[in-house]
């Protein structure tokens, strides 16, 4: 169980691209997911905590016109890089909770962002 | 904001040995103490974790062991393997709640930890 699904798995494209990367809790409800960027060698660093049907988080220092999140549904959250330039390219991990504290958070396969 | 420290960056053991990460962290309101493995490319695993409600849990071959009073908690991997290799991270949970009154748990990742198990 707890089954946390990302797509794509790698993405590449040019410099000024939109990207969108979804992530799917496949057999339970996430009323909170997280995103978080993962640079080589690095641990994660949280971007946002998504909430469905309220607006995202963002911790300090992520642009919220950047990175766009949307969680409209218990199981689909997305991000959206937009306009993405070679600074962006990084590998982006979703994960998903039910929401309960003290619980474990799943995460997906991660998504490798390359921008040319 | 919560800070975690992890130590060591790097571990090298021969197979057979055990293997010991520790992590400290600075906000005493964290209550849920993850521990995660992450082999090259892949997504972070759950292999263990602990509440503040009790100071020690094992499973198999892997423990954890967290002492609130000083805030560190410890992950120890016995008669270790070379599929053990890989990077560990601890993390720091303390439950908050959004606007809409939903509560969740934010993790706070330690830098990780390189094993490698040498046959």
């Amino acid at each position: 169980g707890a089954v946390v699904s990302q797509h794509p798995s790698r993405v590449i494209c040019k410099s000024g691209t939109s990207v969108k990367i979804e992530c799917r809790s496949l057999d339970f409800q996430a009323t909170t997911m997280f995103w978080y960027r993962q640079f080589p060698k690095k641990s994660l660093m949280l971007m946002a905590t998504s909430n469905e049907g309220s607006k995202a988080t963002y911790e300090q220092g992520v642009e919220k016109d950047k990175f766009l999140i949307n969680h409209a549904s218990l199981t689909l959250s997305t991000l959206t890089v937009t306009s993405a330039h070679p600074e962006d390219s990084s590998f982006y991990i979703c994960s998903a909770g039910t929401g309960f504290p003290n619980q474990p958070q799943h995460f997906g396969d991660g998504t490798r962002l390359s921008i040319l | 904001g919560e800070n975690v420290e992890q130590h060591p960056s790097t571990l090298s053991v021969q197979e057979g040995d055990s293997a010991v990460i520790k992590c400290t962290y600075s906000d005493s309101a964290s209550n849920y103490f993850p521990w995660y493995k992450q082999e090259l490319g892949k997504r972070p695993q759950l292999i263990i974790d602990i509440r503040s409600n009790v100071g020690e849990k094992k499973d198999q071959r892997i423990a954890v062991t967290l002492n609130k009073t000083a805030k560190h908690f410890s992950l120890h991997i016995t008669e270790t393997q070379p599929e053990d290799s890989a990077v560990y991270f601890c993390a720091a949970s303390r439950t908050r709640a959004n606007a809409g009154g939903t509560s969740y748990g934010k993790l706070t990742f330690g830098q990780g930890t390189i094993l490698t198990v040498h046959p």
